[in-house]
Protein backbone atom coordinates (compact mmCIF):
# COMPACT_ATOMS: atom_id res chain seq x y z
CA UNK A 1 0.00 0.00 0.00
CA UNK A 2 2.04 3.05 -1.73
CA UNK A 3 0.90 6.45 0.17
CA UNK A 4 1.00 9.81 -2.04
CA UNK A 5 4.23 10.35 -4.38
CA UNK A 6 5.93 13.69 -5.54
CA UNK A 7 8.10 14.44 -7.59
CA UNK A 8 11.00 15.88 -7.66
CA UNK A 9 11.09 16.37 -4.22
CA UNK A 10 13.51 19.53 -4.75
CA UNK A 11 13.72 21.99 -7.45
CA UNK A 12 15.84 25.23 -8.26
CA UNK A 13 14.81 27.06 -10.70
CA UNK A 14 15.88 31.04 -11.83
CA UNK A 15 13.05 33.38 -11.96
CA UNK A 16 11.20 33.62 -14.76
CA UNK A 17 11.64 29.76 -15.69
CA UNK A 18 8.75 27.67 -15.72
CA UNK A 19 8.56 24.55 -13.73
CA UNK A 20 6.00 21.38 -13.01
CA UNK A 21 5.14 19.30 -10.48
CA UNK A 22 3.82 15.45 -10.33
CA UNK A 23 2.16 14.45 -7.55
CA UNK A 24 0.54 10.64 -8.30
CA UNK A 25 -2.03 9.73 -5.36
CA UNK A 26 -2.72 6.68 -3.36
CA UNK A 27 -4.37 4.41 -6.21
CA UNK A 28 -8.09 4.28 -5.14
CA UNK A 29 -8.32 7.89 -4.10
CA UNK A 30 -10.77 10.06 -6.15
CA UNK A 31 -10.08 13.52 -4.99
CA UNK A 32 -6.62 15.18 -5.19
CA UNK A 33 -5.52 18.42 -3.59
CA UNK A 34 -2.82 20.94 -4.34
CA UNK A 35 -1.10 23.41 -0.98
CA UNK A 36 1.41 25.82 -0.47
CA UNK A 37 3.02 25.95 2.46
CA UNK A 38 5.37 29.01 2.99
CA UNK A 39 7.93 29.13 6.10
CA UNK A 40 6.56 29.39 9.27
CA UNK A 41 2.90 28.90 8.53
CA UNK A 42 0.29 25.63 7.65
CA UNK A 43 -1.03 24.84 4.01
CA UNK A 44 -2.83 27.12 2.12
CA UNK A 45 -5.47 25.56 0.06
CA UNK A 46 -5.01 25.92 -3.76
CA UNK A 47 -7.13 24.02 -6.02
CA UNK A 48 -8.87 20.26 -5.81
CA UNK A 49 -9.65 17.30 -8.45
CA UNK A 50 -12.23 14.99 -8.69
CA UNK A 51 -11.34 12.16 -10.61
CA UNK A 52 -10.77 14.26 -13.46
CA UNK A 53 -12.25 17.28 -12.97
CA UNK A 54 -11.09 20.14 -11.74
CA UNK A 55 -13.60 21.56 -8.96
CA UNK A 56 -12.01 24.83 -7.50
CA UNK A 57 -9.50 26.86 -8.93
CA UNK A 58 -10.31 29.86 -7.66
CA UNK A 59 -7.78 29.93 -5.17
CA UNK A 60 -4.66 29.28 -7.11
CA UNK A 61 -2.46 32.27 -6.35
CA UNK A 62 -2.62 34.04 -10.07
CA UNK A 63 -2.49 32.94 -13.54
CA UNK A 64 0.41 31.91 -13.93
CA UNK A 65 -0.23 28.93 -12.03
CA UNK A 66 -2.27 25.70 -12.99
CA UNK A 67 -3.05 22.14 -12.58
CA UNK A 68 -4.14 19.46 -14.27
CA UNK A 69 -5.04 15.91 -13.54
CA UNK A 70 -5.92 14.46 -17.34
CA UNK A 71 -7.03 11.09 -16.52
CA UNK A 72 -7.73 11.17 -13.26
CA UNK A 73 -4.74 9.46 -11.74
CA UNK A 74 -1.67 11.65 -11.12
CA UNK A 75 -1.60 15.57 -11.18
CA UNK A 76 0.80 18.12 -12.22
CA UNK A 77 0.95 21.43 -11.22
CA UNK A 78 2.95 23.85 -13.30
CA UNK A 79 4.44 27.88 -12.57
CA UNK A 80 4.90 29.79 -15.09
CA UNK A 81 7.64 32.67 -15.15
CA UNK A 82 8.49 31.52 -11.49
CA UNK A 83 9.35 34.57 -8.81
CA UNK A 84 10.91 34.68 -6.04
CA UNK A 85 7.89 34.63 -4.24
CA UNK A 86 7.24 31.42 -5.29
CA UNK A 87 9.61 29.50 -3.43
CA UNK A 88 7.75 27.05 -0.61
CA UNK A 89 6.94 23.78 0.18
CA UNK A 90 3.82 22.37 -3.10
CA UNK A 91 1.96 19.51 -0.93
CA UNK A 92 -0.20 17.28 -2.94
CA UNK A 93 -2.80 15.23 -0.92
CA UNK A 94 -5.58 12.41 -1.79
CA UNK A 95 -8.96 11.45 0.09
CA UNK A 96 -11.37 8.61 -0.99
CA UNK A 97 -14.72 9.79 -1.93
CA UNK A 98 -16.77 9.25 1.58
CA UNK A 99 -19.24 10.62 3.15
CA UNK A 100 -18.92 14.39 3.60
CA UNK A 101 -16.47 15.26 7.14
CA UNK A 102 -14.58 12.18 6.82
CA UNK A 103 -12.73 12.27 3.51
CA UNK A 104 -9.21 12.63 5.39
CA UNK A 105 -6.48 13.54 3.43
CA UNK A 106 -3.26 11.81 2.79
CA UNK A 107 -0.62 13.83 2.30
CA UNK A 108 2.72 13.29 -0.05
CA UNK A 109 6.32 14.92 1.20
CA UNK A 110 6.17 17.49 -0.55
CA UNK A 111 8.02 19.28 -3.39
CA UNK A 112 10.14 22.24 -2.21
CA UNK A 113 10.99 25.17 -4.94
CA UNK A 114 13.43 27.56 -4.49
CA UNK A 115 13.58 30.40 -7.13
CA UNK A 116 16.97 32.43 -7.44
CA UNK B 1 -15.25 33.17 7.79
CA UNK B 2 -13.51 30.11 9.42
CA UNK B 3 -10.42 30.34 11.35
CA UNK B 4 -7.64 27.94 13.20
CA UNK B 5 -6.05 29.42 15.87
CA UNK B 6 -2.49 27.85 17.54
CA UNK B 7 -1.39 30.09 20.32
CA UNK B 8 1.55 27.96 21.38
CA UNK B 9 4.57 28.57 18.83
CA UNK B 10 7.13 25.79 20.54
CA UNK B 11 6.50 23.22 23.53
CA UNK B 12 8.67 21.70 25.59
CA UNK B 13 7.93 18.35 27.22
CA UNK B 14 10.37 15.40 28.33
CA UNK B 15 10.15 11.91 27.36
CA UNK B 16 7.17 9.78 28.80
CA UNK B 17 5.39 12.89 29.98
CA UNK B 18 1.86 14.33 28.30
CA UNK B 19 1.96 17.27 26.60
CA UNK B 20 -1.51 19.10 25.12
CA UNK B 21 -1.39 21.21 22.12
CA UNK B 22 -4.16 23.68 22.20
CA UNK B 23 -6.43 24.92 19.19
CA UNK B 24 -9.46 26.63 19.09
CA UNK B 25 -11.40 26.97 15.89
CA UNK B 26 -14.28 29.24 14.65
CA UNK B 27 -17.16 28.48 12.45
CA UNK B 28 -20.98 29.56 11.77
CA UNK B 29 -21.21 25.68 10.47
CA UNK B 30 -23.19 23.36 12.32
CA UNK B 31 -21.50 20.34 10.66
CA UNK B 32 -17.69 20.52 10.48
CA UNK B 33 -14.37 18.19 10.96
CA UNK B 34 -11.20 18.85 12.86
CA UNK B 35 -8.13 17.13 12.17
CA UNK B 36 -4.68 17.15 13.54
CA UNK B 37 -1.23 16.78 11.72
CA UNK B 38 1.94 15.94 12.56
CA UNK B 39 4.52 17.60 10.23
CA UNK B 40 8.43 15.90 11.08
CA UNK B 41 11.68 18.50 9.67
CA UNK B 42 11.21 16.06 6.97
CA UNK B 43 8.23 17.42 5.31
CA UNK B 44 5.31 15.31 5.14
CA UNK B 45 2.40 16.01 6.85
CA UNK B 46 0.98 13.11 8.54
CA UNK B 47 -2.37 12.10 9.72
CA UNK B 48 -3.02 11.75 12.63
CA UNK B 49 -6.78 11.77 14.58
CA UNK B 50 -10.18 13.02 12.98
CA UNK B 51 -13.21 14.70 15.30
CA UNK B 52 -16.25 14.64 13.67
CA UNK B 53 -18.64 17.78 15.34
CA UNK B 54 -21.44 15.79 15.96
CA UNK B 55 -19.26 12.77 17.65
CA UNK B 56 -20.18 12.54 21.30
CA UNK B 57 -17.02 11.22 22.29
CA UNK B 58 -13.86 12.50 21.97
CA UNK B 59 -11.64 10.48 18.94
CA UNK B 60 -8.75 8.69 20.50
CA UNK B 61 -6.13 7.46 18.24
CA UNK B 62 -3.18 4.87 20.56
CA UNK B 63 -1.26 7.49 22.40
CA UNK B 64 -3.03 10.40 21.01
CA UNK B 65 -6.54 11.53 21.74
CA UNK B 66 -8.51 14.84 20.97
CA UNK B 67 -9.78 17.13 24.03
CA UNK B 68 -13.56 18.28 21.71
CA UNK B 69 -15.12 20.85 23.79
CA UNK B 70 -17.83 22.13 21.33
CA UNK B 71 -18.84 24.83 23.68
CA UNK B 72 -15.81 26.13 23.77
CA UNK B 73 -14.23 25.80 20.28
CA UNK B 74 -11.70 24.15 21.09
CA UNK B 75 -9.76 20.83 19.96
CA UNK B 76 -6.65 20.60 21.82
CA UNK B 77 -4.60 17.37 20.92
CA UNK B 78 -3.20 15.07 23.93
CA UNK B 79 -0.03 13.25 23.76
CA UNK B 80 0.71 10.54 25.93
CA UNK B 81 3.90 9.47 27.31
CA UNK B 82 5.82 11.56 24.89
CA UNK B 83 8.63 9.86 22.95
CA UNK B 84 11.71 11.54 21.05
CA UNK B 85 10.37 10.81 17.59
CA UNK B 86 7.19 13.16 18.45
CA UNK B 87 9.52 16.27 17.81
CA UNK B 88 7.73 17.32 15.28
CA UNK B 89 5.20 20.63 13.95
CA UNK B 90 1.45 19.92 14.66
CA UNK B 91 -0.98 21.24 13.07
CA UNK B 92 -4.66 21.88 14.00
CA UNK B 93 -7.43 21.86 10.69
CA UNK B 94 -10.73 22.45 9.44
CA UNK B 95 -12.58 21.07 6.82
CA UNK B 96 -13.76 23.93 4.73
CA UNK B 97 -17.13 23.40 4.32
CA UNK B 98 -18.05 26.11 1.20
CA UNK B 99 -19.54 24.96 -1.82
CA UNK B 100 -16.83 27.02 -3.69
CA UNK B 101 -14.21 25.24 -1.93
CA UNK B 102 -15.05 21.56 -2.30
CA UNK B 103 -13.21 20.12 0.94
CA UNK B 104 -10.09 22.22 1.24
CA UNK B 105 -8.66 21.88 5.06
CA UNK B 106 -7.85 25.31 6.88
CA UNK B 107 -4.88 25.21 8.59
CA UNK B 108 -3.59 26.64 11.62
CA UNK B 109 -0.33 28.31 12.00
CA UNK B 110 1.08 25.09 14.15
CA UNK B 111 2.89 24.71 17.40
CA UNK B 112 6.67 23.11 17.79
CA UNK B 113 7.12 19.81 19.72
CA UNK B 114 10.03 19.24 21.27
CA UNK B 115 10.70 16.05 23.28
CA UNK B 116 13.89 16.18 25.15
CA UNK B 117 15.33 12.84 27.18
Amino acid sequence: DTGVSQNPRHKITKRGQNVTFRCDPISEHNRLYWYRQTLGQGPEFLTYFQNEAQLEKSRLLSDRFSAERPKGSFSTLEIQRTEQGDSAMYLCASSPLTRLGTDTQYFGPGTRLTVL
Amino acid sequence: AQKITQTQPGMFVQEKEAVTLDCTYDTSDQSYGLFWYKQPSSGEMIFLIYQGSYDEQNATEGRYSLNFQKARKSANLVISASQLGDSAMYFCAMREVSNQAGTALIFGKGTTLSVSS
